[in-house]
């Protein structure tokens, strides 16, 4: 089945520096990648996503890129503020029962410091 | 907020107990997700509904857990028998049909604690 792998675990940045967090996922046939950000305490939210069909795909300050070649997307946020401080997910989906259901990496703690 | 609601935000109860979260999704999603996630891991996938079918249950999801959807509406999660090891955050999705059902909404959670 799918994995996917989460890194770093922890990342602290100087605000107004850039953050990137990656992963790699391992069923080539998985076609959606969303990123979610939690706040402690609070619901998983989506903040961006990329299909298959995409190389890159930017919304502000965040952007995302795959590589489905790698087998690897990755999170974007420029000119970080601290209420980016969060826990980001990613997660991979692969066709299943003609749904999305996702398989998550184990989360990056993103600090920025003020 | 007419979001994912999911009820209660907190459950503590004693191992041997039987435990009922509920979830009510966005009213014109008509399918819905059960997530478990542990301190430090992300979600991990228990079980899906279209509707009131449930077409999908992790391995995940052993024989204490049953749950349900009647109507197609909210759905209810059951825990019999709780274990320490069931301690969680319990976590309810919905996406709409069609062109965005790729979308995840996620709920704030019920978080259990069995003692």
């Amino acid at each position: 089945g799918e994995n996917v792998e989460q890194h770093p675990s922890t990342l602290s940045v100087q605000e107004g520096d850039s953050a990137v967090i990656k992963c790699t996922y391992s069923d080539s046939a998985s076609n959606y990648f969303p990123w979610y950000k939690q706040e402690l305490g609070k619901r998983p939210q989506l903040i961006i996503d990329i299909r298959s069909n995409v190389g890159e795909k930017k919304d502000q300050r965040i952007a995302v890129t795959l590589n489905k070649t790698a087998k690897h997307f990755s999170l974007h946020i420029t000119e970080t503020q601290p209420e980016d401080s969060a826990v980001y997910f990613c997660a991979a989906s692969p066709p299943s029962s003609g749904t999305y259901k996702y398989i998550f990496g184990t989360g990056t703690r993103l600090k920025v410091l003020a | 907020d007419t979001g994912v609601s999911q009820n209660p935000r907190h459950k503590i109860t004693k191992r041997g107990q039987n435990v009922t979260f509920r979830c009510d999704p966005i009213s014109e999603h008509n399918r819905l997700y059960w997530y478990r996630q542990t301190l430090g891991q992300g979600p991990e996938f228990l079980t899906y509904f279209q509707n009131e079918a449930q077409l999908e249950k992790s391995r995940l999801l052993s024989d204490r857990f049953s749950a349900e959807r009647p109507k197609g509406s909210f759905s209810t999660l059951e825990i019999q028998r709780t274990e320490q090891g069931d301690s969680a955050m319990y976590l309810c999705a919905s996406s709409p049909a069609g062109r965005t059902n790729e979308k995840l909404f996620f709920g704030s959670g019920t978080q259990l604690s069995v003692l």
